[in-house]
């Protein structure tokens, strides 16, 4: 799995669109991108998930690059019930990988009034 | 939607006692993960199953075992408890047979599991 490095926190107000970049220098050509987010105490939830230019769905958009190094994760008009940690994972999702999510430092989003 | 049910939610432990934690998989669901998240930690892998085998392993202490069984329900396993292995424990699990990107797993609420 490529290694990931994430901001460790963020603050955003309430309507606000929040960005999350993810880099990823070493994501290898069958690497997937996936997001997921974990509120305190609960268990982390599939949130996206991309290969390359621009994946939404009804939660978020995924952005990334041609050169796949860095992807990011936006969050449009967030309420506080978005304040969670957003954790980015890159690896092999098909074929002989075991799929085990290896998480490293995620983000912790605060949303503020 | 059906989702992952994990039994008990909560469980308090003596010191060097034993432990059994149980996943109930999403029906149809073939695969189960189990994660250890210990307190201000992130989730750690620790076990996987697919069709009933062992997958993959992680950083599952050698006091840990695990099985899943013909329903695809998994347990957990853990004797001799220390003082460190209280955390949440999760489940994971999802339908890897129909090619289902395994990493978009479905997770359930966790057992947090207390060692005293």
């Amino acid at each position: 799995l490529a290694k990931t490095t994430q901001p460790i926190s963020m603050d955003s107000y309430e309507g606000q669109e929040v960005n999350i970049t993810c880099s990823h220098n070493n994501i290898a050509t069958n690497d997937y991108i996936t997001w997921y987010q974990q509120f305190p105490s609960q268990g982390p939830r599939f949130i996206i998930q991309g290969y390359k230019t621009k994946v939404t769905n009804e939660v978020a958009s995924l952005f990334i690059p041609a050169d796949r190094k860095s992807s990011t994760l936006s969050l449009p008009r967030v309420s506080l019930s978005d304040t969670a940690v957003y954790y980015c994972l890159v690896g092999d999702g098909y074929g002989g990988s075991q799929g085990n999510l290896i998480f490293g430092k995620g983000t912790k989003l605060s949303v503020k009034p | 939607a059906a989702g992952v049910i994990q039994s008990p939610r909560h469980l308090i432990k003596e010191k060097r006692e034993t432990a059994t934690l149980k996943c109930y998989p999403i029906p149809r669901h073939d695969t189960v993960y189990w994660y250890q998240q210990g307190p201000g930690q992130d989730p750690q892998f620790l076990i996987s199953f697919y069709e009933k085998m062992q997958s993959d392993k992680g950083s599952i202490p050698d006091r840990f075992s695990a099985q899943q069984f013909s329903d695809y329900h998994s347990e957990l396993n853990m004797s001799s408890l220390e003082l460190g292995d209280s955390a949440l424990y999760f489940c994971a699990s999802n339908e890897r047979n129909l090619g289902q990107g395994i990493y978009e797993q479905y997770f359930g609420p966790g057992t947090r599991l207390t060692v005293t």
